[in-house]
């Protein structure tokens, strides 16, 4: 199956700094990629869709200011948590999907990011 | 609004039992992916039901796609500890450059 490749798997950072999360699609272009947030034992919200070349997609109630979304490539989208907070602490999963016959979802490892 | 249902949210058996998880919509997807989550990682895909009616066995998990493309079962048979995690509907309605739609998810829990 396809490889989507998610860095780091865990961060701590100091409340006001900037964190950056990587996502890679190791063996298969995507020209769009998709961002979720994921709270203790439930399931993904999508917060943005990221297009390559193009501006990010937000969903409702996500801060465009405060997730700073890059599609710089076909196969690396950046997410930046910019300013962060303690409410910020959260799992962070990307993931991409194929163009054309499949339309699976693949996703990265996740990252765990705690705000102190 | 959750587009897809899914239930059980929570289930908890002991090993050797069967179960079913369903997940359940009003709209049509154009196909149907089941992923399982475990704590701190991110979800992997188990499955992918694209006909109507469509039914895929992964050894001891089998997967259904309703006729009407709007529902999906999967059923596993003597279940397992390492069966335990989150198992995550999620629906398509394009090709590929939409999000998918996820279920609320189930966690298993298989005691031994």
């Amino acid at each position: 199956g396809a490889v989507v490749s998610q860095h780091p798997s865990r961060v701590i950072c100091k409340s006001g700094t900037s964190v950056k999360i990587e996502c890679r699609s190791l063996d298969f272009q995507a020209t769009t990629m998709f961002w979720y947030r994921q709270f203790p034992k439930q399931s993904l919200m999508l917060m943005a869709t990221s297009n390559e070349g193009s501006k990010a997609t937000y969903e409702q109630g996500v801060e465009k200011d405060k997730f700073l979304i890059n599609h710089a490539s076909l196969t690396l989208s950046t997410l930046t948590v910019t300013s962060a907070h303690p409410e910020d602490s959260s799992f962070y999963i990307c993931s991409a999907r194929r163009q054309g016959a499949s339309t699976e979802a693949f996703f990265g490892q996740g990252t765990r990011l705690t705000v102190v | 609004t959750q587009l897809l249902e899914q239930s059980p949210q929570f289930l908890s058996i002991q090993e050797g039992e069967n179960l079913t998880v369903y997940c359940n919509s009003s709209s049509v997807f154009s196909s149907l992916q089941w992923y399982r989550q475990e704590p701190g990682e991110g979800p992997v895909l188990l499955v992918t039901v694209v006909t109507g009616g469509e039914v895929k066995k992964l050894k001891r998990l089998t997967f259904q796609f309703g006729d009407a493309r709007k529902d999906s079962s999967l059923h596993i048979t003597a279940a397992q500890p390492g069966d335990t995690g989150l198992y995550l509907c999620a629906g398509a309605q394009d090709t590929g450059r939409r999000a998918l739609t996820f279920g609320s998810g189930t966690r298993l829990q298989v005691q031994p």
